[in-house]
């Protein structure tokens, strides 16, 4: 069984579009993340959500909307996508949302903006 | 924020004992070193946590000295399948979030045959 899986693997999109990612996670964590990777492999954290709740949000564009409707959930929507969004995208998850947990990641999705 | 330092990339021999070290200058003293895996087109994977002086699993053991500023990661016996990004953080167990996790660029471990 998969524990943190992310759909779809890959997404190439024209800029403009609105796109979705969909993580589910079934080890019973109380938390969920999302991450951005680029180019350079620096991996920053985007958001995270403990029972569903916003926790962080890091100066993200508000173009990106995370929403979990439950805690084993945690989608990313983003809007009116732009050539510097193209990136891999994380999804994680952690039993309690501490900077010490250990974090379990889904096998990320690649996005290309064209 | 315990920021890290770590070798931006690694070369080693399939058989090779590695090291890989952190620095943390700034630790606090709650915080756990905690270290990654990445493989390419995968998700970053747990290693190993450790506290304080060493810490041993089934992948890696972890040296930790009695002034916590540094972290090394000893891989024993490499195999060309350690070819892998490896990550060190810091971060509190008990309190915080994770809005103080920096993963980096990480150190890239190269093995060669």
């Amino acid at each position: 069984d998969t524990a943190v899986s992310q759909t779809p693997k890959y997404l190439v999109t024209q800029m403009g579009n609105d796109k979705s990612i969909k993580c589910e996670q079934n080890l019973g964590h109380d938390t969920m993340y999302w991450y951005k990777q680029d180019s350079k492999k620096f991996l920053k954290i985007m958001f995270s959500y403990n029972n569903k709740e916003l926790i962080i949000n890091e100066t993200v564009p508000n173009r990106f909307s995370p929403k979990s409707p439950d805690k084993a959930h945690l989608n990313l929507h983003i809007n009116s996508l732009e050539l510097g969004d193209s990136a891999v995208y994380f999804c994680a998850s952690s039993q309690d949302g501490l900077a010490g947990d250990t974090q379990y990641f889904g096998p990320g999705t690649r996005l290309t903006v064209l | 924020l315990a920021k890290t330092t770590q070798p931006i990339s690694m070369d080693s021999y399939e058989g090779q004992e590695v090291n890989i070290t952190c620095s943390h200058n700034n630790i606090a003293t709650n915080d756990y070193i905690t270290w990654y895996q990445q493989f390419p087109s995968q998700g970053p994977r747990f290693i190993i946590q450790g506290y304080k002086t060493k810490v041993t699993n089934e992948v890696a053991s972890l040296f930790i000295p009695a002034d916590r500023k540094s972290s090394t990661l000893s891989l024993p016996r490499v195999s060309l399948s350690d070819t892998a990004v490896y990550y060190c953080l810091v971060g509190d167990r008990y309190s915080g979030s994770a809005r103080q996790l920096t993963f980096g660029s990480g150190t890239q471990l190269t093995v060669l045959p």
